[in-house]
């Protein structure tokens, strides 16, 4: 099984910040996608195959990397943007989530 | 506008079998286009893929669940369903249905709200 490791566990930072999180795999992935979090509320796809943004995604989220080392930058906080993220890959029909890394308002 | 919805019951004993059913509104689900799959997340912690259906009933599912795990897709009532057997307090989760594409995986792009279903005696 692929096991997705986040960093940092929390980032604290203020709007209008930039906030960079990374999702490093115990082997090389196929198919990389990052989810946004809210308490109460379901996941929310944010970015599909590394870089791509799901619809209605803002221009502020993107997505970086290749093979075990990808990034989701946020260029700019926004209030709404407080949450927490998650990386997910799909490698030969299997499918591991990170463990998330809590973006929070310093 | 595509919605899912989560349904069952709230409670069940330890060793019992977790039952849930996803219903789909605003597009059918026997497409060639899309998987339709259950995740879960223990209350405070991260997301765990249970597993994935199509059209056709085939499957595939997480290798840690699979001897638990029954995933099944009524396409005449746009439905498909989880069971869990065998159950316990690890098993008490948010669980969410979730839709992925065929052939190039995009993410889970559709998600219902999650249903929390509690293992306990």
């Amino acid at each position: 099984e692929i096991v997705l490791a986040q960093s940092p566990d929390t980032l604290s930072l203020s709007p209008g910040e930039r906030a960079t999180l990374s999702c490093r795999a115990s082997q090389t992935v196929t198919y990389l996608a990052w989810y946004q979090q809210k308490p109460g509320q379901a996941p929310r796809l944010l970015i599909y195959d590394t870089s791509t943004r799901a619809t209605g995604i803002p221009a502020r989220f993107s997505g970086s990397g290749s093979e075990t080392d990808f990034t989701l930058t946020i260029s700019s906080l926004e209030p709404e943007d407080f949450a927490v993220y998650y990386c997910q890959q799909r490698t030969n029909w299997r499918v591991t989530f990170g463990p998330g890394t809590k973006v929070d308002i310093k | 506008q595509l919605q899912l919805q989560e349904s069952g019951p709230g409670l069940v004993k330890p060793s019992e079998t977790l039952s849930l059913t996803c219903s789909v509104s605003g597009d059918s689900i026997n497409t060639n286009s899309y998987y339709w799959a259950w995740i879960r997340q223990p209350p405070g912690r991260g997301l765990e893929w249970i597993g994935s259906v199509f059209r056709s009933g085939n499957t595939y599912n997480s290798p840690s669940l699979q001897s638990r795990v029954t995933i099944s897709i009524d396409t005449s009532s746009n439905h498909f369903s989880l069971r869990l057997r065998s159950v316990t307090a690890a098993d008490t989760a948010f669980y969410y249905c979730a839709r992925h594409r065929f052939g190039d995986f995009r993410g889970f792009d559709y998600w219902g709200q999650g249903a929390l279903v509690t293992v306990s005696s």
